[in-house]
């Protein structure tokens, strides 16, 4: 049961342009999100979060935007760049009262072509 | 910022063999840490939960006997993969919660190949 679903597996866009990577998720009690990013043989580094009480958070480059009534969200990143290539992992978590375990998506490799 | 060591960062065994995996959180008590797998161009899935002091919480399907994890301190967890087979063949990778406010801390992971 993939509570966590990317459908979309690769994704390629041009350096410069926007990366739009998109995740579902069927759990309603999840409340916690997060993007991470990785590389092959190399732990996730953590990208950006949203909690469910906003539908968008923004650093930098990177975008979240939650919608919780289509148990959606999506990541922006613009511009993109060719060092953005990597493959990307939507998360989910509620809180347990002691410790938040994470759901992960399936993943989207992003290609940035130059 | 946090940083969790986790080693090997790969390792060969032979099939029935044991093989621990350590994960340390640096600069941080970590009360809870995660374990997870991941098969090739798969997603991370939870192996089970490790709570310093106490016994860890399996995910269903993850053979507690098979896969055995200590916390004995704040700032260490270990999983051991006992009798391996090739079928354990994985990338494993640990997590540190640092609470809600901080988050998770992943570790750079495990790459077992079990011939």
């Amino acid at each position: 049961d993939q509570q966590v679903k990317q459908n979309s597996p690769s994704l390629s866009v041009q350096e410069g342009r926007i990366s739009i990577l998109n995740c579902d998720y069927t759990n309603s009690m999840f409340d916690y999100f997060l993007w991470y990013k990785k590389y092959p043989a190399e732990g996730p580094t953590f990208l950006i979060s949203i909690s469910s009480i906003k539908d968008k958070n923004e650093d930098g480059r990177f975008t979240v935007f939650l919608n919780k009534s289509a148990k959606h969200l999506s990541l922006h990143i613009v511009p993109s760049q060719p060092g953005d290539s990597a493959v990307y992992f939507c998360a989910a978590s509620f809180f347990t009262g002691t410790a938040s375990k994470l759901t992960f998506g399936t993943g989207t490799r992003l290609q940035v072509t130059l | 910022g946090a940083v969790v060591s986790q080693h090997p960062s790969w390792v060969i065994c032979k099939s029935g063999t044991s093989v621990k995996i350590e994960c340390r959180s640096l600069d941080f008590q970590a009360t809870t840490m995660f374990w997870y797998r991941q098969f090739p161009k798969q997603s991370l899935m939870l192996m089970a939960t490790s709570n310093e002091g106490s016994k860890a919480t399996y995910e269903q399907g993850v053979e507690k006997d098979k896969f055995l994890i200590n916390h004995a301190s704040l700032t260490l967890s270990t999983l051991t993969v006992t009798s391996a087979h090739p079928e354990d063949s994985s990338f494993y990778i640990c997590s540190a919660w640092q609470g809600r406010n901080y988050g998770y801390t992943f570790g750079s992971g495990t790459r077992l190949t079990v011939v």
